[in-house]
């Protein structure tokens, strides 16, 4: 079955440091790649939807500075969390799909997932 | 808006029990419901789907069904197994608009199946 790779799994950083984490799709073209953030007990977050070679669509609230998103080839996205502070500490997930339309004929796959810890 | 409530955890049955974990929504429009489960180190995966009132959603044992009326999809399985121990989460797409391809999670239920 298709496969996203996430990594790093986990990461510690200091405050005020960037850390960039990678999504790739092994055996298939994403068209699209989504973003998410989970709080303890809470709900994927949505914050953005990229699309290979345009610019990421963020949701609300989220700070498009603090969190660049690259979409810069079909199986690769990347989020650089910049001048990481402790409060940016969470689960960020990237999930990928072939199709730009519904999910119900282009499922997503999820990668596995970053744990980042801001000391 | 979209949202999604799940039955919080963490569950622990013993294996062959019966499970329920309850999931209702509120969405616009006439949105897709999901169940997603994560294995432990592992992303997550789909396990079923429902596009549509009434539809229900079957994979490795487990069902679902789209209940317009009650706006729920309770996951059920009649006899869980060991292998089963992951964590749940019951999403919805919008249906319609800018969000009708956003999915909307819950905050998922941790399953702990014992021998």
């Amino acid at each position: 079955g298709a496969v996203v790779s996430q990594h790093p799994s986990r990461v510690i950083c200091k405050s005020g440091t960037s850390v960039k984490i990678e999504c790739r799709s092994l055996d298939f073209q994403a068209t699209t790649m989504f973003w998410y953030r989970q709080f303890p007990k809470k709900s994927l977050m949505l914050m953005a939807t990229s699309n290979e070679g345009s610019k990421a669509t963020y949701e609300q609230g989220v700070e498009k500075d603090k969190f660049l998103i690259n979409h810069a080839s079909l199986t690769l996205s990347t989020l650089t969390v910049t001048s990481a502070h402790p409060e940016d500490s969470s689960f960020y997930i990237c999930s990928a799909t072939r199709g730009a339309g519904s999910f119900l004929n282009s499922p997503l796959h999820f990668g596995n997932g970053t744990r980042l810890t801001v000391t | 808006g979209n949202s999604v409530t799940q039955m919080e955890g963490p569950v622990t049955l013993s294996e062959e029990a019966f499970l329920t974990i309850n999931c209702t929504y509120t969405a616009t429009g006439y949105p897709s419901l999901f169940w997603y489960v994560q294995y432990p180190g592992e992303g997550l995966q789909l396990l079923l789907k429902a596009t549509k009132a009434d539809d229900k959603g079957s994979n490795k044992g487990f069902e679902a069904t789209y209940r317009k009326e009650t706006t729920s999809f309770h996951l059920e399985k009649g006899s869980v197994q060991v292998s089963d121990s992951a964590v749940y989460f019951c999403a919805l797409t919008g249906g319609i608009g800018r969000t009708g391809n956003q999915f909307y999670f819950g905050t998922g239920t941790s399953l702990t199946v014992i021998p």
